[in-house]
C-alpha cells in the first residue's frame, strides 16, 4: 500500500463546477498535510496547508479527518486557470520527510 | 529574488555516464531536498540536507550522492547513470526543517538516460 493515494482521476469540470479530491495516508503518526498544485510541466507549488479544524482560502476548502487518515480538497465555482494536477502532501513525523501523492488532475472546461 | 534556481534544465546520458545536477537557492533557507517525479509515482525524496554540513537519505537514495556545498547550494550526483534515473529531478529548499514549513521548488531538470 502507498503510503500517500490519491485519485489520478482526470477530474473534467464544467467552469463553475464544485469539485473535491481526496486522499488518504498510511501513517497514523503523520504530522502536517498540504495540497500543492502543479502546472503542466512545472514545478509545485503550495496551494494550502491542511489544519485539523480544517481551513479556506477563497474558493478553496481542505479539511483533515485523523480517524479515517483522509484529507480532502474542495473547490467552488471552478475557474478555468484552476486546470493542473493537484498533490496531496505528507508529513511523516517531525523529520524532513515529506510524502507526495501521486497527484489529481483537474481540467475545468467552458 | 530567483528563488530556486537548477542547472542544467534539460540533460541526455548514455548509461554509465555522471554527471552532477546542480541547485542553488538565494532565500536564506536552511532545509534544501532532492526530489525525483517519474510518471504515476509523485514526487519521492532522494536526500535531503537540514542545515549546511549535515545529509540524509530519503526514499530512494541508492545511485545518487549529494554535497551541501555552503547554505546556498546542494548537488545531487549520478555516478553511472542507468535507464531506471531517467526522470524529472527537481530541488526544493525550505526555510527551516520540520513538520510545518512550506517548501519551494526549483524548474526542474529533466533527465533521459539511454
Amino acid at each position: 500500500r502507498k503510503e500517500v493515494e490519491q485519485d489520478p482521476g482526470p477530474f473534467n469540470v464544467p467552469e463553475g463546477a464544485t469539485v473535491a479530491f481526496n486522499c488518504t495516508y498510511s501513517n497514523s503518526a503523520s504530522q502536517s498535510f498540504f495540497w500543492y498544485r502543479q502546472d503542466c510541466r512545472k514545478e509545485p507549488k503550495l496551494l494550502m496547508s491542511v489544519y485539523s479544524s480544517g481551513n479556506e482560502d477563497g474558493r478553496f476548502t481542505a479539511q483533515l479527518n485523523r480517524a479515517s487518515q483522509y484529507i480532502s480538497l474542495l473547490i467552488r465555482d471552478s475557474k478555468l486557470s484552476d486546470s493542473a494536477t493537484y498533490l496531496c502532501v505528507v508529513n511523516l513525523s517531525n523529520r524532513d520527510d515529506m510524502r507526495f501523492g501521486a497527484g489529481t488532475r483537474l481540467t475545468v472546461k467552458p | 529574488n530567483a528563488g530556486v534556481t537548477q542547472t542544467p534544465k534539460f540533460q541526455v546520458l548514455k548509461t554509465g555516464q555522471s554527471m552532477t545536477l546542480q541547485c542553488a537557492q538565494d532565500m536564506n533557507h536552511n532545509s534544501m531536498y532532492w526530489y525525483r517525479q517519474d510518471p504515476g509515482m509523485g514526487l519521492r525524496l532522494i536526500y535531503y540536507s537540514a542545515s549546511e554540513g549535515t545529509t540524509d537519505k530519503g526514499e530512494v537514495p541508492n545511485g545518487y550522492n549529494v554535497s551541501r556545498l555552503n547554505k546556498r547550494e546542494f548537488s545531487l550526483r549520478l555516478e553511472s547513470a542507468a535507464p531506471s534515473q531517467t526522470s524529472v529531478y527537481f530541488c526544493a529548499s525550505t526555510i527551516a526543517g520540520g513538520a510545518s514549513n512550506e517548501q519551494f521548488f526549483g524548474p526542474g531538470t529533466r533527465l533521459t538516460v539511454l
